[in-house]
């Protein structure tokens, strides 16, 4: 069982170049999200989707797209990337029930140069 | 708004001592609330959980109980170790959506 599966896990890039980040999981989970980890923020959330052809802005979506085409796949897209957006990113998905649990990529590492 | 908070950190032990990370909550209702553990270059994982009030979820010599009349959830272990060095997040989510998460705990432990 793969889990969460998160591409690339590393990616330097230039200011206003775009770039996709990959999300995949194979646990049939209906809620995926996207978050964001800098140092003494913790995780913040960027977009999140409770089931396919469905998604919604969280705490700091300016910057970043999402879609959710099929239950398995929930892509992040920066249209021109910012060195503000350098930063390590963690897809995350789980079943929709009280207390469900959310299950962890192991992160994709972005430089913004 | 729902928000957790977190003691700061970074908390520094040496093997075998007792580890109290402490974690309170603002929420409407009844949230969820979860410890996770993050290791070095790694994502995160699910610790413990607890769903409503006075549970006390465990794993791995961890525990923490839902306390809704001190809003908290604090984490403890007996007899910590050198494996245990990690990042400690404290989070909750309510009606199974996002999970909202504390700033993070560094716990580092001496041999």
């Amino acid at each position: 069982n793969a889990g969460v599966t998160q591409t690339p896990k590393f990616q330097v890039l230039k200011t206003g170049q775009s770039m996709t980040l990959q999300c995949a999981q194979d646990m049939n989970h209906e809620y995926m999200s996207w978050y964001r980890q800098d140092p003494g923020m913790g995780l913040r959330l960027i977009h999140y989707s409770v089931g396919a052809g469905i998604t919604d802005q969280g705490e700091v979506p300016n910057g970043y797209n999402v879609s959710r085409s099929t239950t398995e796949d929930f892509p992040l897209r920066l249209l021109s990337a910012a060195p503000s957006q350098t930063s390590v990113y963690f897809c995350a998905s789980s079943f929709t029930g009280q207390g469900q649990p959310q299950h962890f990529g192991d992160g994709t590492r972005l430089s913004i140069l | 708004g729902n928000s957790v908070t977190q003691m700061e950190g970074p908390v520094t032990l040496s093997e075998e001592a007792f580890l109290t990370i402490n974690c309170t909550y603002t929420a409407t209702g009844y949230p969820s609330l979860f410890w996770y553990v993050q290791y070095p270059g790694e994502g995160l994982q699910l610790l413990l959980k607890a769903t409503k009030a006075d549970d006390k979820g465990s794993n791995k010599g961890f525990e923490a109980t839902y306390r809704k009349e001190t809003t908290s959830f604090h984490l403890e272990k007996g007899s910590v170790q050198v494996s245990d060095s990690a990042v400690y997040f404290c989070a909750l989510n309510q009606a199974g959506t996002a999970l909202i998460f504390g700033k993070g705990t560094t716990l580092s432990v001496s041999s």
